[in-house]
């Protein structure tokens, strides 16, 4: 089946610095994928939804010089948190597919911490 | 815009119990609904999904019938297990309108206890 992998699973970082999560489809050319933020408790929320070598599409609220997303291949997207401040710690989970009739397939999610 | 309703819980039942999970939604036209699990620490996984009105998704025991006409798509289980404890979400897919794939829009999620 489609199996779409995200490293890294956790990551701890310093307050003003950035980090990159990627997401990769191993099996699949994922010709869309998306980015969601999980909050505690709370439902996950769709930030931006990228397609290959287009750029990301923001959901209304997200920073987008915050948040940046590439999708430079059809297999590999990733995100970079710049300038991280501890409101950013989040899990954040990417989403794959190859069209709307193939299914969303999701990575395992990384937990980032802030301090 | 779209959104979807479920009941939060936390929900605790003993094994062997009737599991019902209430979701409801709210979209134009006709979105794909889907079930999503998601076990401490790890990502979603699909459970069900459902395309078209009074399509039956099923999977693992579970089941849930796209009802359109009261915009539902309850997850329900006969006899749920200990491993059955995890987080069930609700989502949909908005209808095709041209263009590529679309981000899913998922309900709060609704944590599932199961004791022995």
């Amino acid at each position: 089946g489609a199996v779409v992998s995200q490293h890294p699973s956790r990551v701890i970082c310093k307050s003003g610095t950035s980090v990159k999560i990627e997401c990769r489809s191993l099996d699949f050319q994922a010709t869309t994928m998306f980015w969601y933020r999980q909050f505690p408790k709370k439902s996950l929320m769709l930030m931006a939804t990228s397609n290959e070598g287009s750029k990301a599409t923001y959901e209304q609220g997200v920073e987008k010089d915050k948040f940046l997303i590439n999708h430079a291949s059809l297999t590999l997207s990733t995100l970079t948190v710049t300038s991280a401040h501890p409101e950013d710690s989040s899990f954040y989970i990417c989403s794959a597919t190859l069209d709307r009739t193939y299914g969303y397939t999701f990575g395992s999610g990384t937990r980032l911490t802030v301090v | 815009g779209n959104s979807v309703t479920q009941m939060e819980g936390p929900v605790t039942l003993s094994e062997e119990a009737f599991l019902t999970i209430n979701c409801t939604y709210t979209a134009t036209g006709y979105p794909s609904l889907f079930w999503y699990v998601q076990y401490p620490g790890e990502g979603l996984q699909l459970l069900l999904k459902a395309t078209k009105a009074d399509d039956k998704g099923s999977n693992k025991g579970f089941e849930a019938t796209y009802r359109k006409e009261t915009t539902s798509f309850h997850l329900e289980k006969g006899s749920v297990q200990v491993s059955d404890s995890a987080v069930y979400f609700c989502a949909l897919s908005a209808p095709y309108s041209g263009g590529g794939a679309d981000g899913l829009t998922f309900g709060k999620g609704t944590h599932l206890i199961i004791q022995p």
